[in-house]
């Protein structure tokens, strides 16, 4: 089965300066890679994926994300952290399964704090 | 198109009652997601659809809860008899994972406090 973690329960980080939040990921065959982002109160919202191609992947609000097949990694960056970019962050998985259909598997979130 | 809709947004029960969370998927989204999010558990996938019909669901906690999925654009989460320990945030979420999409889209969640 595929599966993610997120190994960092927070990151703090100052405004202006660059952001990671890292993502590893355990699959079998070509992985498909999210990046979702939760606000208080707030459903999970897209950020970005990876399915094929560039390993550089562009998204939302500025976040890109950069998908390492060697190290199973599916970091993702900013260059420039914002306040309001304080929030939880989902790394998730899509899993294929033998019927045919997929879920999503989501690692336990990992919440950014910008300090201004 | 709205996005994934659900309802209530907030549902305050007294333990012991039945409770019913809706879902409206994103029109055209053949699968349907439901999860449950908790500070302790994190999100957890309870169940799932694809065409209307469940295919997995091992991840329903208990016989307390069901879900069924009667249209393409309806689903519901019920919980029967509720427990306190049942208080958490649920959301459902749906896709259309063929072509370049891939993605799952969810809805604002439910907040269920059980008390």
């Amino acid at each position: 089965a595929q599966s993610v973690a997120q190994p960092e329960d927070q990151v703090n980080v100052a405004e202006g300066n660059p952001l990671t939040v890292k993502c590893t990921y355990s699959v079998s065959g070509n992985p498909y890679l999210f990046w979702y982002v939760q606000y208080p109160n707030r459903g999970l919202q897209f950020l970005l994926k990876y399915i094929t191609g560039d390993n550089l992947v562009k998204g939302s609000y500025g976040f890109e994300a950069e998908f390492n097949k060697s190290q199973t990694s599916f970091h993702l960056k900013k260059p420039s952290a914002l306040v309001s970019d304080s929030a939880l962050y989902f790394c998730a998985v899509r899993d294929s399964t033998t019927s045919g259909t997929y879920k999503y598997i989501f690692g336990t979130g990992t919440r950014l704090k910008v300090l201004a | 198109d709205a996005g994934v809709i659900q309802s209530p947004r907030h549902e305050v029960t007294e333990m012991g009652q039945e409770v019913t969370l809706r879902c409206k998927p994103i029109s055209g989204h053949n699968s349907l997601f439901w999860y449950r999010q908790t500070m302790m558990r994190g999100l957890e996938l309870l169940i799932y659809f694809n065409n209307n019909v469940p295919i997995d669901d091992s991840g329903m906690p208990e016989d307390r809860f069901s879900a069924k999925m009667p249209n393409a654009s309806f689903s519901t989460l019920k919980i029967q008899p509720s427990e306190p320990r049942d208080s958490a945030v649920y959301f459902c979420a749906s896709s259309y994972p063929y072509g370049g999409s891939a993605e799952a889209f969810f809805g604002q969640g439910t907040r269920l406090t059980v008390v």
